[in-house]
């Protein structure tokens, strides 16, 4: 099956940046998503990004996609402890019609 | 406009016990889908239904059934439950004619099989 990968934590100070990587092996991935899960509740929609595309940016998120390398980062700017949760990153495929895989899910720990 | 909801939030259950996880979504859209989420391992997907009437098997179907009561309602029932059913249960949404595929969740049922 399909493999999505993630480092499962990651500690910033709050006002630093963020960078959540997520790598993925297959290629024929429509779109690339990032998700947000706040302790308790269920996973909320962040950003995504076609395939076909290298950057995304939306206010303070970025994400950067690196097809060659089947590599997705989500970069946060200026941090705030309301960032603070678990992000997951997620793929479609065009010829798996109806199925999302989701990577494990990295948890982002904001420092005051 | 709820989004989609779920019921229980929470559920503690005897090993063999029966129940019925409800989820209903009032965006209008076509495909539902329940995943279960397990410390570590992200969400996996159960069951999905496509449309209205249809139905068919995730990644990890075994020990699970689902009804697709209409095009909001989507049930996952658990016959005789099971210790390695103990998971957060999450049902999600989305519409294959809008642009991307992007799924929506509800907020999760936190089920316990003791």
């Amino acid at each position: 099956g399909e493999d999505v990968e993630q480092s499962l934590f990651l500690s910033v100070r709050e006002g630093d940046s963020s960078v959540i990587n997520c790598t993925y092996t297959d290629s024929s991935s429509t779109y690339l998503y990032w998700y947000k899960q706040e302790p308790g509740a269920g996973l909320q929609l962040l950003t995504y990004i076609f395939s076909n595309m290298d950057m995304k940016q939306d206010q303070r998120l970025t994400v950067l996609l690196n097809k060659k390398d089947k590599h997705l980062s989500l970069r946060i700017a200026d941090t705030q402890t309301g960032d603070s949760a678990i992000y997951f990153c997620a793929e479609s495929m065009v010829d798996n019609f109806n199925k999302f895989y989701f990577g494990s899910g990295t948890k982002l720990n904001v420092k005051p | 406009n709820a989004g989609v909801t779920q019921t229980p939030k929470f559920q503690v259950l005897k090993t063999g016990q029966s129940m019925t996880l409800q989820c209903a979504q009032d965006m209008n859209h076509n495909s539902m889908y329940w995943y279960r989420q397990d410390p570590g391992m992200g969400l996996r997907l159960i069951y999905y239904s496509a449309s209205e009437g249809t139905t068919d098997k995730g990644e990890v179907p075994n020990g699970y059934n689902v009804s697709r009561l209409n095009k909001r309602e989507f049930s996952l029932r658990l016959e005789s439950a099971a210790p390695s059913q103990t998971s957060v249960y999450f049902c999600a949404s989305s519409d294959r004619d809008s642009d991307t595929d992007t799924q929506y969740f509800g907020p999760g049922t936190r089920l316990t099989v003791l």
